[in-house]
């Protein structure tokens, strides 16, 4: 089975800079994911990391260490638009995709 | 629009009745999955399939059945509901393991 942690809620200011960790526990490893989904919506892919190391999309920007198990997702200029929950997802071995529970990140004005 | 269709959007469904959630794509993908979500719990693999004639299970799939006659179509079926299924059902496709995945809108069900 496969193990995902991060952070139940987040909170942060408009135009700040917030980073959701995500720790992960898996039999084999083949990539992991971050999703975005807004309330009463379904999950959109935000970015995937499969090698070690910082991988950025405009905004947002994803990082991941194989060796620690460990990821984070980094959200800059922080939009309210950007209120969202954030989903850490990790493909083992078998390339089953396990999401962890979710970050629901609130940006305030 | 291509992408994927689920139906029913929402549903209440008495205990012990027969339900079946549709789930169709037209982006020609192979592999297409049922998630549950449950508050706190996240998204939860029920059952998967990567290609057209084969199915596997996921993480939580007692109580659940799927089939995959073609490569559009991915239908779940609940055969004797229990309110423990009440739950936000995703249905997902991906063009190949490891590909990020589409979701459909999701279903609503509520079993009473």
């Amino acid at each position: 089975g496969q193990n995902i942690d991060q952070p139940t809620e987040m909170t942060a200011t408009e135009g700040a800079i917030v980073q959701i960790n995500c720790t992960y526990q898996t039999s084999g490893f083949n990539g992991l994911f971050w999703y975005q989904q807004h309330a009463g919506e379904a999950p959109t892919f935000l970015s995937y990391n499969v090698l070690d190391g910082l991988e950025e999309k405009g905004r947002f920007s994803s990082f991941l260490s194989r060796s620690k198990g460990y990821s984070y997702l980094l959200l800059k200029e922080l939009q309210m638009k950007d209120s969202a929950s954030y989903l850490c997802a990790v493909t083992d071995g078998d390339y089953k995709l396990s999401f962890g529970a979710g970050t629901t990140v609130t940006v305030r004005a | 629009i291509a992408g994927i269709t689920q139906a029913p959007t929402s549903q209440i469904l008495a205990a012990g009745r027969r339900m079946t959630l549709r789930c169709t794509q037209d982006m020609r993908h192979n592999a297409m999955y049922w998630y549950r979500q449950d508050l706190g719990l996240g998204l939860r693999l029920i059952h998967y399939s990567n290609t057209a004639g084969t199915t596997g299970k996921g993480e939580v799939p007692d109580g659940y059945s799927v089939s995959r006659a073609n490569t559009d179509d991915f239908p779940l079926t609940l055969a004797s509901a229990v309110p423990s299924q009440t739950s936000v059902y995703f249905c997902a496709s991906s063009p190949r393991n490891n590909s990020p995945l589409h979701f459909g809108n999701g279903t609503r069900l509520t079993v009473t």
